[in-house]
């Protein structure tokens, strides 16, 4: 059974700063891996897809890569805004969109 | 852009009611799922769909029950209600299996009482 996680579950950073956020599953025969942002009392938001055969997507401030072997996947965000402070959740698809979630990281941006 | 839309926002049963969520995408996507949310927690499927007429259970489909008689519509079923099913609801759809996103609805915050 897949299982994704996310470390750490809460980060707290000054505005401008560049971050890593990090997830790792244990299932490394995947379709896919996404990120998300979560806001409260919100839905999920797409962020990036990377598929298995990928290493990296990115999407103006913010880069996503895919180490299968390893199993991990990390979600850098460059010059960080109060106004990214949000969740965000790692998600795997191992069987063709059925995604297995991981618990998020709790971002919060100080101006 | 409506995308998909979830209703009702908020409700508040009491144990051993039934309702139905309602879910509903405009998006034409064959494949549309339900999602719970536990505080703290990443999601995890309840039910998903590949397409109108046809469904299958996900991780935690206990108590629950869904349709698919509209490519559009992916109602969500509680028969007898518990606390245990106090969660945050989300149903989701996208194009295609594996190669693009999902898109989500808000969300339905459900209690149990």
């Amino acid at each position: 059974k897949q299982e994704v996680t996310q470390i750490p579950a809460a980060l707290s950073v000054p505005e401008g700063e560049n971050l890593v956020l990090n997830c790792s599953f244990t299932d490394s025969a995947i379709y896919n891996l996404q990120w998300f942002r979560q806001d409260p009392g919100k839905g999920l938001t797409s962020l990036l897809l990377i598929q298995s055969s990928q290493r990296e997507q990115t999407s103006g401030r913010l880069n996503a890569s895919l180490d299968k072997s390893s199993g991990r996947s990390t979600l850098y965000i460059a010059a960080s805004q109060p106004g990214d402070s949000a969740t965000y959740l790692c998600a795997v698809d191992n069987a063709g969109n059925m995604l297995t979630f991981g618990g998020g990281t709790r971002l919060m941006v100080k101006p | 852009n409506a995308g998909v839309t979830q209703t009702p926002k908020f409700r508040i049963l009491k144990i051993g009611q039934s309702m139905t969520l309602q879910c509903t995408q405009d998006m034409n996507h064959n494949y549309m799922y339900w999602y719970r949310q536990d505080p703290g927690m990443g999601l995890k499927l309840i039910y998903y769909s590949v397409g109108a007429g046809i469904t299958d259970k996900g991780e935690v489909p206990n108590g629950y029950n869904v349709s698919r008689s509209t490519t559009e519509d992916f109602p969500l079923r509680l028969e007898l209600a518990a606390p245990s099913q106090t969660s945050v609801y989300f149903c989701a759809s996208s194009y295609s299996a594996g190669l693009q996103p999902q898109h989500f609805g808000d969300g339905t915050r459900l209690s149990i009482l």
